[in-house]
């Protein structure tokens, strides 16, 4: 069945660290590609998206690319901040039962240190 | 902006008792969801509704009962709550099927 795989956390880094977090799903088709993100005590936010093969996904200094090839969304960072400290899930919207719906990965947790 | 509005934030319930957990947004969306964030197992959806009248079940419904007779609301209930419903629960909605959700800010839920 569809299913999304991201990297495990937790993840620590000091600031201005590069960050990658992988992402690889299974899905039929070419679903849209989702990152959201959780700060703490708080709801999931959108990060950004990513609609078909190719596309990139940015905010914030977040990029992610649709890799059709190798069904993969990873996120990245060049510069990574102490208010970055988060959650981060991949999803892919996938078509189930007639509607669509988001699977969420298990979602990595980031640490950034002064 | 409401936005996603969720009550109660926190609840501790005993082992039988039962409670709703009440979600209600503010944008006409028409799509509304619950899930539940377990350490390690991310978000599992657990009822959705594409619309008023409109319910379906997601990954994990066992234990849940929801109803849509507003497309502003959307409660969820524990008819009788088990251990294994201890959870942090989430509503979220979104407009037609563009994928962006738009989440509460949670409800911690213990049962004893």
């Amino acid at each position: 069945g569809d299913s999304v795989t991201q990297m495990e956390g937790p993840v620590t880094l000091s600031e201005e660290a590069f960050l990658t977090i992988n992402c690889t799903y299974t899905a039929t088709g070419y679903p849209s590609l989702f990152w959201y993100v959780q700060y703490p005590g708080e709801g999931l936010q959108l990060l950004l998206k990513a609609t078909k093969a190719d596309d990139k996904g940015s905010n914030k200094g977040f990029e992610a690319t649709y890799r059709k090839e190798t069904t993969s969304f990873h996120l990245e960072k060049g510069s990574v901040q102490v208010s970055d400290s988060a959650v981060y899930f991949c999803a892919p919207l996938i078509t189930q039962g007639g509607s669509e719906k988001l699977v969420f990965g298990k979602g990595t947790k980031l640490t950034v240190n002064p | 902006n409401a936005g996603v509005t969720q009550t109660p934030k926190f609840q501790v319930l005993k082992t039988g008792q039962s409670m709703t957990l009440q979600c209600a947004q503010d944008m006409n969306h028409e799509y509304m969801s619950w899930y539940r964030q377990d350490p390690g197992m991310g978000l599992r959806l657990i009822h959705y509704s594409v619309g008023a009248g409109i319910t379906d079940q997601g990954e994990v419904p066992n234990g849940y009962n929801v109803s849509r007779s507003t497309t502003e609301d959307f409660p969820l209930r524990l008819l009788s709550a088990a251990p294994s419903q201890t959870s942090v629960y989430f509503c979220a909605s979104r407009r037609g099927s563009t994928g962006e959700l738009f989440f509460g800010e949670g409800s911690r839920l213990t049962v004893l």
